[in-house]
């Protein structure tokens, strides 16, 4: 069966500082994957997503980067963390080139930055 | 994408049933409707799928007019532990964008 993993389950992090959250799939080949962004009370925005390995679109202007340096491995960075990036970051993969897909989601990281 | 609207919160009491409608006016021909069910801290996950008229499963029933341009979410006798935030998503068959709204904030009371 396919599972999700994500790490780490919370993060406290000073503003300034470089942050790596990594996702993996296992499971599944050739998997579409995403990373979210929830800030508290609020609805899911989606920050990137990759239909493959080097393929990253981006859907927010903002103070993070992806990179996908292997089919089932996705990886949100930045160089510098700032307030506004705290919130809850949540990775997800659904089949690529599936009909009627869902989209399969992992446990998320709560990030602080202070 | 569709846009999606959905009322922001619902309160409801246990044993009830609750129906949360979404409306999407601008639903294309070949779009789909989506409903998945998050809990504090955790990821979405999904629920109930459809492209028209009725669809049932164990958890939900999802109801779709035929004109297609809102859904409706009904959760039969719902319990304590269906408070979560519940998610309309409207999209094309095999889309690899999934576009969640704010959602439906349903607190089920005692």
């Amino acid at each position: 069966s396919q599972t999700i993993h994500q790490w780490p389950a919370t993060l406290v992090q000073p503003v300034g500082s470089p942050l790596s959250l990594e996702c993996t799939v296992e499971g599944t080949s050739n998997p579409n994957l995403y990373w979210y962004r929830q800030a508290a009370g609020r609805g899911l925005q989606l920050l990137f997503y990759s239909v493959g390995i080097g393929q990253i679109s981006s859907e927010v202007p903002q103070n993070l980067s992806a990179s996908r340096p292997q089919d089932r491995q996705f990886i949100l960075s930045s160089k510098k963390l700032l307030l506004s990036d705290s919130g809850f970051y949540l990775c997800a993969w659904s089949v690529r080139g599936g009909i009627n897909t869902e989209a399969f989601f992992g446990q998320g990281t709560r990030l602080t930055v202070v | 994408l569709a846009k999606t609207t959905q009322p922001i919160s619902m309160d409801s009491y246990e044993g009830q049933e609750v129906n949360i409608t979404c409306s999407h006016n601008n639903i294309a021909t070949n779009d789909y409707i989506t409903w998945y069910q998050q809990f504090p801290s955790q990821g979405p996950r999904f629920i109930i799928q459809g492209y028209k008229t009725k669809v049932t499963n164990e958890v939900a029933s999802l109801f779709i007019p035929a004109d297609r341009k809102s859904s409706t979410l009904s959760l039969p006798r719902v319990s304590l532990s269906d408070t979560a935030v519940y998610y309309c998503l409207v999209g094309p068959s095999g889309t690899y964008k999934y576009i969640f709204g704010t959602g439906t904030r349903l607190k089920v009371l005692a």
